[in-house]
């Protein structure tokens, strides 16, 4: 147990879905990341948040939209996706941006 | 081209074999960071290094600033150590993953 959940563990849904991935951490964290992880690519850091406010959006698309309540929770909703973003996405978070990072278990998400 | 680039994609290693897995990146860093990922895709971070040598039970990684190269070595390897490593540096507004080393020790 690394401190960090993550919910659903498994999702499957169709392309004209609305779902959302939650991110919970119990480590006091200031910072935290949302990952996707595509077979036999690089992690993909896709949103970063410092203190509840967006730092970072790495050129994602809209149908991916993250939501930061406070430092502990992080949600990524998703509507209208692709078959090709079927992948693993992981959170993680830190105690300070760009230190050591603590993931959770990740979803893993099938559109069909 | 990737701005991380780790060697050997894959690797298999008999139980007890002194391991060996390099990365090479092409930007300034702040920090570099060793990842591991089990199958199942939980990943926990190993190291965070910005200079010289750290060492955890089995586990010790090295970083050349100069050469901007680091390795990850595995002392008397254990099945248990199968997984994928993964070189992520960070350039202080920027992370940049390799693709990973996958690892099989076999008893």
């Amino acid at each position: 147990e690394t401190g960090v959940t993550q919910t659903p563990r498994h999702l499957v849904m169709g392309m004209t879905n609305k779902k959302s991935l939650k991110c919970e951490q119990h480590l006091g964290h200031n910072a935290m990341y949302w990952y996707k992880q595509s077979a036999k690519k690089p992690l993909e850091l896709m949103f970063v948040y410092n203190f509840k406010e967006q730092t970072e959006n790495n050129s994602v698309p809209s149908r991916f939209s993250p939501e930061c309540p406070n430092s502990s929770h992080l949600f990524l909703h998703l509507h209208t996706l692709q078959p090709e973003d079927s992948a693993l996405y992981l959170c993680a978070s830190s105690r300070l941006l760009q230190g050591e990072q603590f993931f959770g278990p990740g979803t893993r998400l099938t559109v069909l | 081209k990737n701005e991380v680039e780790q060697s050997p994609q894959n690797l298999t290693a008999q139980e007890g074999e002194f391991i060996t897995i390099n990365c090479s990146y092409s930007v300034g860093i702040s920090a570099l960071h060793w990842l591991q990922q089990h199958p199942g895709g939980g990943i926990v971070s190993l190291f965070m290094l910005s200079s010289g040598k750290k060492k955890h039970g089995r586990l010790i990684a090295t970083i050349n600033i100069q050469e901007k190269h680091s390795s990850l070595h595995i002392t008397a390897s254990h099945p248990r150590d199968s997984a994928v490593y993964i070189c992520a540096v960070n350039t202080g507004n920027q992370f940049y993953f390799g693709t990973g080393t996958s690892l099989t020790v076999i008893p």
